[in-house]
């Protein structure tokens, strides 16, 4: 079973290109999310969505931008890449949009983004 | 804002057991998750607490008091595999995850 998937693994990109990162869950989950990680920080919640065709500002939205087309695809867009978006990136998601916290995130197995 | 407090780093020996504690602020609290995170790999659910008192799931059991802000993770009989980051995660009052930064753990023979 795939569960979610993101692509790519790793990137290396010039400061000022943009990029998206892309995650695909087959589980049917309504909610699903983008946190980035960084070394002696917790995961930081970048945008999520309830349900598909919504989406909302998490921790640190600056610099990205989402979409939710579909329940299955949540992408996240760097329109202009900055050294300090240099993260490991997750995505995830959880069955129910209702009662965020109280659902498993399951989660993907993230993209390494270096931006020089 | 909300804070989360865990060590950064436990040393222990196999078979042995360790506990890894998590304090976090009280207002708006709506749950406490822990997650298994190995080096290089994406975090997996352990437990989940919203009542006070100890779950149990094999070697691993999770507590907590809601009085007190105070979770930890108990990990019995441990095992080379168990060495990785263990991340504790509040559900705040909007239902959004508030992530320690992990501990740390390194298991020794």
């Amino acid at each position: 079973t795939a569960g979610i998937t993101q692509a790519p693994t790793s990137q290396i990109l010039a400061a000022g290109r943009s990029m998206t990162l892309r995650c695909t869950q087959d589980m049917r989950h309504n909610a699903m999310y983008w946190y980035r990680q960084d070394l002696g920080l917790g995961l930081r919640l970048i945008h999520y969505s309830n349900t598909a065709g919504t989406t909302g500002k998490g921790e640190v939205p600056d610099g990205y931008s989402v979409s939710r087309a579909n329940t299955d695809d949540f992408p996240l867009t760097l329109a202009s890449a900055v050294p300090s978006q240099t993260s490991v990136y997750f995505c995830a998601s959880s069955e129910s949009a209702g009662g965020l916290g109280r659902d498993t995130q399951y989660f993907g197995p993230g993209t390494r983004l270096t931006v020089l | 804002g909300q804070n989360i407090d865990q060590p950064t780093e436990m040393t222990a020996t196999e078979g042995a057991i360790v506990q890894i504690n998590c304090t976090y602020q009280t207002s708006g609290f709506n749950g406490l998750f822990w997650y298994q995170q190995h080096a290089g790999e994406a975090p997996t659910f352990l437990s989940y607490n919203v009542l006070d008192g100890l779950e149990e799931k094999g070697r691993f059991s999770s507590f907590l008091s809601r009085s007190k802000g105070y979770s930890y993770l108990l990990l019995k009989e441990l095992q080379m595999k168990d060495s990785a980051s263990y991340l504790c995660a509040e559900v705040d009052s909007n239902y959004q995850l508030i992530w320690g930064a992990g501990t740390k753990l390194i298991i020794k023979p």
